[in-house]
């Protein structure tokens, strides 16, 4: 079974700053996808990344995929209270079935 | 338009009693997905549907039963609801099954709560 641990777990902090959770795993990603879940809602996809070195940035978020394609890291700078959520990473690990991770639960305080 | 819809929002029953939960997508897909968001909110695979077939059957006790009817609906029936069946049970749709490549996109949950 393949594991995919997220760190922290939660992270509290005050709008404006910046910020950077972690996604591992003991096994190779195929390819590794981050999603955002707003209170109440469902998870919504904000990158794929797929090549080992990667980084993709969407506004304030910066996405990388680790060289050995065993962790990925999301960086946010100058956090907002829109930002607040529960990040998930997700991969497949080359099969059909797509693996959540344990999740970051992000508070922003305004 | 909502692309993934889910009913009912949110489920309340006893222990022991059928619900089910029904899902549509209007996006076109050819795969769709029930997932379950426990407590932790750790979100886990139950099924998948691809053009109605079933392709994923997770580890999941056989109360559980999906049904499609066709591409653009997945519902999931339960029997003899039982106390740790409480949580949230996502639908989401992909344009085919190839897992990781591909965005899911997900309903609003339903909130299911066993008394």
């Amino acid at each position: 079974t393949q594991l995919l641990e997220q760190s922290p777990q939660f992270l509290s902090i005050q709008e404006g700053e910046n910020l950077t959770v972690y996604c591992n795993s003991s096994s190779v990603f195929s390819s590794l996808q981050w999603y955002r879940q707003e209170p109440g809602e469902g998870p919504v996809l904000l990158v794929t990344v797929v090549t080992g070195g990667e980084v993709k940035k969407l506004k304030r978020l910066t996405f990388q995929f680790g060289d050995a394609r065993k962790d990925s890291s999301l960086h946010i700078t100058a956090a907002q209270t829109g930002d607040t959520g529960l990040y998930l990473c997700a991969s497949n690990f080359g099969n059909e079935k797509l693996t959540f991770g344990t999740g970051t639960r992000l508070t922003i305080i305004p | 338009d909502t692309a993934v819809s889910q009913t009912p929002k949110y489920l309340v029953t006893q222990m022991g009693n059928d619900k089910s939960i029904k899902c549509e997508q209007n996006l076109g897909h050819d795969t769709m997905y029930w997932y379950k968001q426990d407590s932790k909110k750790f979100l886990k695979i139950m099924f998948s549907y691809n053009n109605k077939e079933l392709i994923i059957n997770e580890t999941v006790p056989n109360r559980f039963s999906p049904k499609s009817p066709d591409k653009a609906h997945l519902n999931l029936h339960i029997n003899s609801l039982e106390l740790g069946d409480s949580a949230v049970y996502f639908c989401a749709s992909s344009r085919s099954a190839r897992g990781g490549t591909e965005t899911q996109y997900f309903g609003p949950g339903t909130r299911l709560l066993v008394l």
